[in-house]
């Protein structure tokens, strides 16, 4: 149980094109999910955290026009990456809570994009 | 400002030894601790959790532990096994707030053979 998603694993897109990334959840419900990004050999630095029906609340220092998150049920979540550029390419990871309680938070296997 | 410190980024332990990763926190509001497992290119990997109610809690060969007044945690592993290799975070967070998880910066575990 308590299996997240993600994709696509990995993309490769022109500078100045948006990507689209889903988070799962597949078996169970997340009222709320948070998304990550890992640099190489570095931390995972939250970047929002994702309120099914309601808008996300980001980070400090992350851009909300340029990191669009939609919540749009129960076991789905979107970051979309807009106008992307070189210095967003990243290891993105969403984790989702379930709605059913409980603090923990279960990791999709992340991610990978490659701006050019 | 780093809330949460993983001050050793790397560990080699024998294989069947134990191995102890350390995690420090300046947050006296942090009230929930888990410990992650990461390999490269994948999400992490839940491992164990405790509550600052408790001081350790065990789970087959993971136990961790909690020493509130000196806002530090720690993993210990045993015995160690090489598939145990890999990148181990802890987090912290707090209950009554957003539940969102602040990492430390990881330490890459070696079981050697």
């Amino acid at each position: 149980g308590a299996v997240v998603s993600q994709h696509p694993s990995w993309v490769i897109c022109k500078s100045g094109t948006s990507v689209k990334i889903e988070c799962r959840s597949l078996d169970f419900q997340a009222t709320t999910m948070f998304w990550y990004r890992q640099f190489p050999k570095q931390s995972l630095m939250l970047m929002a955290t994702s309120n099914e029906g309601s808008k996300a609340t980001y980070e400090q220092g992350v851009e909300k026009d340029k990191f669009l998150i939609n919540h749009a049920s129960l076991t789905l979540s979107t970051l979309t990456v807009t106008s992307a550029h070189p210095e967003d390419s990243s290891f993105y990871i969403c984790s989702a809570r379930q709605a059913s309680g409980g603090e923990t938070q279960y990791f999709g296997p992340g991610t990978r994009l490659l701006v050019l | 400002d780093q809330q949460v410190k993983q001050n050793s980024p790397s560990l080699s332990v024998q294989e069947g030894r134990i191995s102890i990763l350390n995690c420090d926190y300046t947050n006296s509001m942090f009230d929930y601790f888990l410990w992650y497992k990461k390999y490269p290119a994948e999400g992490p990997t839940f491992l164990i959790s405790i509550s600052s109610i408790k001081d350790k809690n065990e789970d087959g060969r993971f136990t961790v532990f909690l020493n509130k007044s000196a806002k530090h945690l720690s993993l210990h592993i045993v015995p160690s096994q090489p598939g145990d290799s890999a990148v181990y975070f802890c987090a912290a967070s707090e209950r009554g707030g957003t539940y969102k998880y602040i990492f430390g910066t990881g330490t890459r575990l070696k079981v050697l053979a």
